[in-house]
């Protein structure tokens, strides 16, 4: 299957601070890409769903100017979360696709706010 | 996106056949079903999916009832590494209004014993 590649794959950060999680396809031309949170225990939850060249499209409760979402071109998405807190602590996920193909997944982001 | 019902735990030998059901009995004419794992702190995997005939490739078969309210996805010999939390989805093929996002239930967690 496709690769898709997700760094960091664990970042510990400051509260306060903000950091940047890269989602590359690396063999194929993503024209989607979905950002999924995962907290333990829980399964995956849809935050945004970002197509090439337009704004992501946020599922209802997730905050757009929390969770910065960058899809500037067809092989890199980047999801900033600003201002981080405690309880942003939790497993980010990334899934790219071409038109008409299944999604592939990232290995995953475990990101610990302290 | 059709609901869809998994027992919450499952076991299995390790050789045997690992058969996981799905129920997803409000499934609409243009809805696939799809399977994904996902390995304790990695990314989902994609397994297989199907419309209305049976799969097979490497990794599973998957068996869909001719009604499409069922569905089992089939791991012929089931090994350690099989242990993972298994989701069931189902939802239109890849394009569509939703850009073929998915959306992750609790999934069945199949855990494979020596």
């Amino acid at each position: 299957g496709a690769v898709v590649s997700q760094h960091p794959s664990r970042v510990i950060c400051k509260s306060g601070t903000s950091v940047k999680i890269e989602c590359r396809s690396l063999d194929f031309q993503a024209t989607t890409m979905f950002w999924y949170r995962q907290f333990p225990k829980q399964s995956l939850m849809l935050m945004a769903t970002s197509n090439e060249g337009s704004k992501a499209t946020y599922e209802q409760g997730v905050e757009k100017d929390k969770f910065l979402i960058n899809h500037a071109s067809l092989t890199l998405s980047t999801l900033t979360v600003t201002s981080a807190h405690p309880e942003d602590s939790s497993f980010y996920i990334c899934s790219a696709k071409m038109v008409n193909t299944e999604a592939f997944f990232g290995q995953g982001t475990r990101l610990t706010v302290v | 996106d059709a609901k869809t019902t998994q027992p919450p735990s499952m076991d299995c030998a390790e050789g045997r056949a690992a058969n996981l059901p799905c129920n997803h009995s409000t499934i609409s004419g243009n809805e696939y079903v799809y399977w994904y794992r996902q390995i304790h702190s990695q990314g989902p995997q994609y397994i297989i999916h199907g419309l209305k005939n049976n799969e097979t490739n490497e990794m599973a078969s998957l068996i869909i009832t001719e009604d499409r309210k069922s569905s089992t996805l089939i791991l012929p010999h089931a090994t350690l590494r099989d242990t993972a939390v298994y989701y069931c989805i189902v939802r239109e093929y890849a394009g569509g209004t939703s850009y073929g996002k998915l959306t992750f239930g609790q999934g069945t967690i199949l855990t494979v014993h020596p």
